[in-house]
């Protein structure tokens, strides 16, 4: 079955640097990975979604590149703001699978002012 | 209405008790799926519906039921839960299947504590 690993597990940036996150997908029939924010008591929220037809994907501060050949996609979140702060999580689909998603473990991200 | 409404938000719940989880949407969505989120972890699939019929269940004990009644409503029936169930319970729903994956909107959760 799919396997997705997102690294790093926390990272602190200080406000107004970028903050890139990754993630590495096992199942090389996946083909949508979104990703989620997700804050302290708060529901999920979809932030940014690429399918697999594309390469890459930007919505104003941030952005999502995947490589199908590698098997890996990131989030790259530029000129940081401490509202950014939140647990981020990667995900991506198993085909086949019904409509199931596969999260990665989530990533920590504190901006500090 | 682009909103997933999930109650109660919080429950607190005996080992013997009976309890249900209730979801709505009226965004037209087809799917919706039960997560389970333990505090600092990803949320995990419970089930997925998809046109009303149970299309995933992974794995999970019999104490838990789902059911939904019709395209906009998704239920979670709980019966004899352990202490170990505590979690966030997370509703969401999408449109069904194109080529692709279709996005998941997620309500805000019920928060259970089974004591």
């Amino acid at each position: 079955g799919e396997n997705v690993e997102q690294h790093p597990s926390t990272l602190s940036v200080q406000e107004g640097d970028s903050a890139v996150i990754k993630c590495t997908y096992s199942d090389s029939a996946s083909n949508y990975f979104p990703w989620y924010k997700q804050e302290l008591g708060k529901r999920p929220q979809l932030i940014i979604d690429i399918r697999s037809n594309v390469g890459e994907k930007k919505d104003q501060r941030i952005a999502v590149t995947l490589n199908k050949t590698a098997k890996h996609f990131s989030l790259h979140i530029t000129e940081t703001q401490p509202e950014d702060s939140a647990v981020y999580f990667c995900a991506a689909n198993l085909p086949g699978g019904g409509d199931k998603l596969i999260f990665g473990t989530g990533t920590r991200l504190q901006v500090f002012p | 209405d682009t909103e997933v409404t999930q109650t109660p938000k919080h429950l607190v719940m005996g080992m013997t008790n009976k309890k249900s989880l209730k979801c709505e949407q009226h965004m037209g969505h087809r799917a919706m799926y039960w997560y389970k989120q333990k505090a600092k972890k990803p949320p995990e699939l419970m089930f997925v519906y998809s046109y009303e019929k149970l299309s995933i269940n992974e794995s999970v004990p019999s104490r838990f039921s789902p059911e939904c009644p019709n395209s906009s409503l998704l239920n979670l029936h709980l019966h004899a839960l352990q202490p170990e169930d505590s979690a966030l319970y997370l509703c969401a729903s999408s449109q069904v299947g194109g080529d692709f994956g279709e996005k998941l909107f997620f309500g805000s959760g019920t928060q259970l504590s089974v004591l």
